[in-house]
């Protein structure tokens, strides 16, 4: 089992609709968590953190972590085709400098 | 731009060469992390450094593999007799020890052709 897993896609959404990115981890005791944009050739620009149980809002991303089910997902409302890249989801340990990145998940929005 | 420098950019070489690449981190951060990712992957953590102490290897660091931090400022990562495998984007990370978050900014990433 990999620590950090995401569906590859690709994930193909119309302009204007919501994305729904998901994310498992298996180490229980992860406290941080991140997601990173990345553009083909580009390397990872940081989205998104979230730390505690609940919804995180920050304009049209939505990042929800249930550490219960080691489960965190990201939300794109109003998709835009310049949001078409790849998601990389990443889990932090407790010594808080490791971090595992899953393999990402490719976007597509389509105008 | 994060504030994160890497150089070079793209690096094109012969296997069997050795190769440098240097990360610029954002000038107040103390935690330096090197990553390697090839295509379709996320980044691998290689490994890191809090001032100039390198703290963590991964294990997929061979004996190849050479990480610097002398004064705690940059750093170099040094790959000797370089594989064809060793072809990836290589990317410098860097984070603030005071920040509850630890949130890594990403460098622009080297890419390494070995022919």
């Amino acid at each position: 089992q990999k620590e950090v897993e995401q569906n590859s896609g690709p994930l193909s959404v119309p302009e204007g609709a919501i994305a729904s990115l998901n994310c498992t981890y298996s180490d229980r005791v992860s406290q941080s968590f991140f997601w990173y944009r990345q553009y083909s050739g580009k390397s990872p620009e940081l989205i998104m953190s979230i730390y505690s149980n609940g919804d995180k809002e920050d304009g049209r991303f939505t990042a929800q972590l249930n550490k219960a089910s080691q489960y965190v997902s990201l939300l794109i409302r109003d998709s835009q085709p310049s949001d078409s890249a790849t998601y990389l989801c990443a889990v932090q340990g407790a010594g808080g400098f490791k971090t595992i990145f899953g393999a990402g998940t490719r976007l597509f929005v389509k105008a | 731009d994060t504030g994160v420098s890497q150089d070079p950019r793209h690096k094109i070489t012969k296997r069997g060469q050795n190769v440098t690449f240097r990360c610029d981190p954002i000038s107040e951060h103390n935690r330096l992390y090197w990553y390697r990712q090839t295509l379709g992957q996320g980044p691998e953590f290689l490994t890191y450094f809090q001032n100039e102490a390198q703290l963590e290897k991964s294990r997929l660091l061979s004996d190849r593999f050479s990480a610097e931090r002398p004064k705690g400022s940059f750093s170099t990562l040094e790959i000797q007799r370089t594989e064809q495998g060793d072809s990836a984007m290589y990317l410098c990370a860097s984070s603030l020890v005071g920040d509850p978050t630890n949130t890594q900014y990403f460098g622009p990433g080297t890419r390494l052709t070995v022919l």
